[in-house]
């Protein structure tokens, strides 16, 4: 069974520009989470979905990141326009939401370098 | 989920030497989750705590769950060079909250 899958793996573009980072869960999962991780500090949860709907946005940086799920299998993160400080690994995760916490399955991360 | 306080940040050992990583709460967990992610790699789910107590092991990976549920530890016995990485715990609220992670703790292993 396929993992998630994350797209691109890496991405490197000029501040400005309008990058979006795809996401497909893990099938039969009904959960996805976008964190982005840097050195300073670490994963940071930015949005969760719960049944393709947005649970919790707090974490979202600022208006210029939105996220979607446009069906239960699919999700995008866009930043528009992206600027040099959301350079960091952005992972996307899904899992299988019951009781007491679930597991999270994790894609490679989308490596994003703006310059 | 809460916020979750990891200890210490950065570890080296000796192969062969033991390893543990501290995972510290001022309110109670409902859960734990332990991760591991190696350089380069992402996260990989390890193992989930959730009751009182709890002590698992997985081979020499030992896991437990403080009484106060208020704390948790992962102690690995005579590391090896496949050990190296990253060591998170991580707290949610239950169900389809987003977990919350701590700063985790970097294993570098000396031959």
């Amino acid at each position: 069974d396929a993992g998630v899958i994350q797209s691109p793996r890496h991405e490197v573009t000029e501040m400005g520009q309008e990058v979006t980072l795809r996401c497909k869960l893990i099938s039969g999962h009904n959960s996805l989470f976008w964190y982005r991780q840097t050195m300073m500090r670490g994963l940071e949860l930015l949005i969760y979905f719960n049944n393709n709907v947005p649970i919790d946005d707090s974490g979202m940086p600022e208006d210029r990141f939105s996220a979607k799920m446009p069906n239960a299998s699919f999700s995008t993160l866009k930043i528009q326009p992206s600027e040099p400080r959301d350079s960091a690994v952005y992972f996307c995760a899904s899992s299988f939401a019951r009781g007491r916490g679930s597991p999270l399955h994790f894609g490679n991360g989308t490596r994003l370098t703006v310059t | 989920g809460q916020q979750v306080m990891q200890i210490p940040q950065y570890q080296h050992v000796q192969e062969g030497e033991d390893f543990t990583t501290y995972c510290n709460s001022s309110t109670t967990l409902s859960n734990i989750q332990w991760y591991k992610q190696r350089p380069g790699g992402h996260p990989v789910f390890l193992i989930q705590l959730v009751k009182s107590g709890e002590v698992k092991k997985q081979k020499r990976l030992t896991f437990q769950f403080g009484e106060a549920k208020k704390n948790s530890s992962l102690h690995i016995t005579a590391t090896q060079t496949t050990d190296v990485g990253t060591y998170f715990c991580a707290n949610s609220g239950g169900g389809a909250d987003g977990l919350t992670f701590g700063k985790g703790t970097h294993l570098i292993i000396q031959p």
